[in-house]
């Protein structure tokens, strides 16, 4: 079975500085991979997500992410945040033909000024 | 509507007592997904309706969960015998199609407490 693990439960940084959400999965078939992001008292809200293709994933809001097959990664970054970045993101992956989308715990990005 | 939605958005029930949760989808969409997210978890699949089948429940916790889903749209979620350790946000999610490499759009959830 298909797991995700996101290292770090809370990432704490100031605006304008660069930020990366570590994202790590396990699968022995192809995945697709996902990111969404939750803001305080809001429902879940799709970022980005890789299919196939470019490694190289550009989401909403500035964010991108890089498909890593060989180190089995997924990290998504931003160049320079913004106090409105701060909110929980997900990193999720499913099995290439199936419907079960796996979550990571999930990391907290606070973005202070 | 515009999007999923999902009621109550909050409910507190007594130990024991039968809840039910109400998820409507996005008109269109065929496949409708459940999950649970505690406090300090992240998001547990329960889950996934194609149609009004479920060719997925495998995350359902015990049969005290139950869940139904009627002329392939409004999906309803039913705990049994409520227990304090129910507590949790259960997000409803649906999606165009079958596989989930299409996008997955998700309500704001059911807060249940369990007192």
């Amino acid at each position: 079975a298909q797991s995700v693990t996101q290292l770090d439960s809370q990432v704490p940084v100031f605006e304008e500085a660069p930020v990366e959400l570590r994202c790590n999965y396990s699968s022995s078939v192809s995945v697709y991979l996902f990111w969404y992001v939750q803001y305080p008292n809001q429902g879940l809200q799709l970022l980005l997500k890789y299919l196939s293709g470019s490694t190289l994933v550009k989401g909403i809001n500035g964010f991108e992410a890089e498909f890593n097959k060989s180190q089995t990664s997924f990290h998504l970054r931003k160049p320079s945040v913004h106090i409105s970045d701060t909110a929980e993101y997900f990193c999720a992956v499913v099995k290439a033909g199936f419907q079960k989308l796996v979550f990571g715990t999930g990391t907290r990005l606070l973005v202070s000024p | 509507g515009a999007g999923v939605s999902q009621s109550p958005s909050n409910k507190v029930t007594e130990k024991g007592k039968d809840v039910e949760l109400r998820c409507d989808p996005i008109s269109g969409h065929t496949a409708l997904y459940w999950y649970r997210q505690s406090l300090g978890q992240g998001l547990e699949f329960l889950i996934y309706f194609q149609g009004n089948s479920a060719p997925d429940k495998s995350g359902l916790p015990s049969d005290r969960f139950s869940a139904e889903r009627t002329g392939g749209s409004v999906s309803t979620l039913t705990i049994q015998r409520t227990q304090q350790e129910d507590s949790a946000v259960y997000l409803c999610a649906s999606s165009l199609g079958g596989s989930m490499n299409t996008e997955a759009f998700f309500g704001q959830g059911t807060r249940l407490t369990v007192v």
